[in-house]
């Protein structure tokens, strides 16, 4: 298995602002995504986080609004730029362990934008 | 790409009733379906998982079934427990470490 850590674990933001929201993960996973959760909503991927290059983002989501890097087989950050009350989510980071052939989650870090 | 829908969104059940979750999905490559379990302030927890070349898995008090040729599956619950009171959330995958696409999920309490 792994296990998956996040920071922040919360923050509370102003508009026009960014915050850069990290991962760690305890084991060399495979491949590492970024996902958000609105309110009482299910989750959103954001991207795949590709080591060493460019995330491979989903429709919807530009590398403009949510740079990410992967600089490790480990470890990632998701940047939430120009901040907007509509950003205002849980972004959650998960690993998938192709030696397991399962994804974990992280705990996820709740973002409000004032 | 992959769309899964979710059925109910709400469920009540009293305790120690059986509690059942249904899905389905419409990428017929999909062969991975894990089943999460999130609960308030938390990141999702794998509970169960079931791949293409099973039709069914059980653990404890947790089953699931997979219909493929229906493109179906779902998650059933016995005598359920109030710490079973949690959003659930199905999901499908090509493999089980790419990446997941989620269901609406379904918000279970279980009434003591």
């Amino acid at each position: 298995s792994a296990v998956i850590s996040q920071k922040p674990s919360r923050d509370i933001c102003q508009r026009g602002t960014s915050l850069t929201i990290q991962c760690q993960v305890d084991s060399q996973v495979t491949m590492m995504f970024w996902y958000r959760q609105q309110p009482g909503q299910s989750l959103t991927l954001i991207a795949t986080a590709n080591q060493g290059s460019e995330a491979t983002y989903e429709s919807g989501f530009v590398i403009d609004k949510f740079p990410i890097s992967r600089p490790n087989l480990t470890f990632s950050t998701l940047t939430v730029s120009n901040m907007s009350p509509e950003d205002s989510s849980i972004y959650l980071c998960s690993g998938g362990l192709a030696s397991t052939d399962t994804q974990y989650f992280g705990p996820g870090t709740r973002l409000t934008v004032l | 790409g992959e769309n899964v829908e979710q059925h109910p969104s709400t469920l009540s059940v009293q305790e120690g009733d059986s509690a059942v979750i249904k899905c389905t999905y419409s990428d017929s490559a999909s062969n991975y379906f894990p089943w999460y379990k999130q609960e308030l302030g938390k990141g999702p927890q794998l509970i169960i998982d079931i791949r293409s070349n099973v039709g069914e898995k059980k653990d404890q008090r947790i089953a699931v079934t997979l219909n493929k040729t229906a493109k179906h599956f779902s998650l059933h619950i016995t005598e359920t427990q109030p710490e079973d009171s949690a959003v659930y959330f199905c999901a499908a995958s090509k493999e089980g470490y790419q990446k997941v696409t989620f269901g609406t999920g379904t918000k279970l309490q279980v009434i003591p």
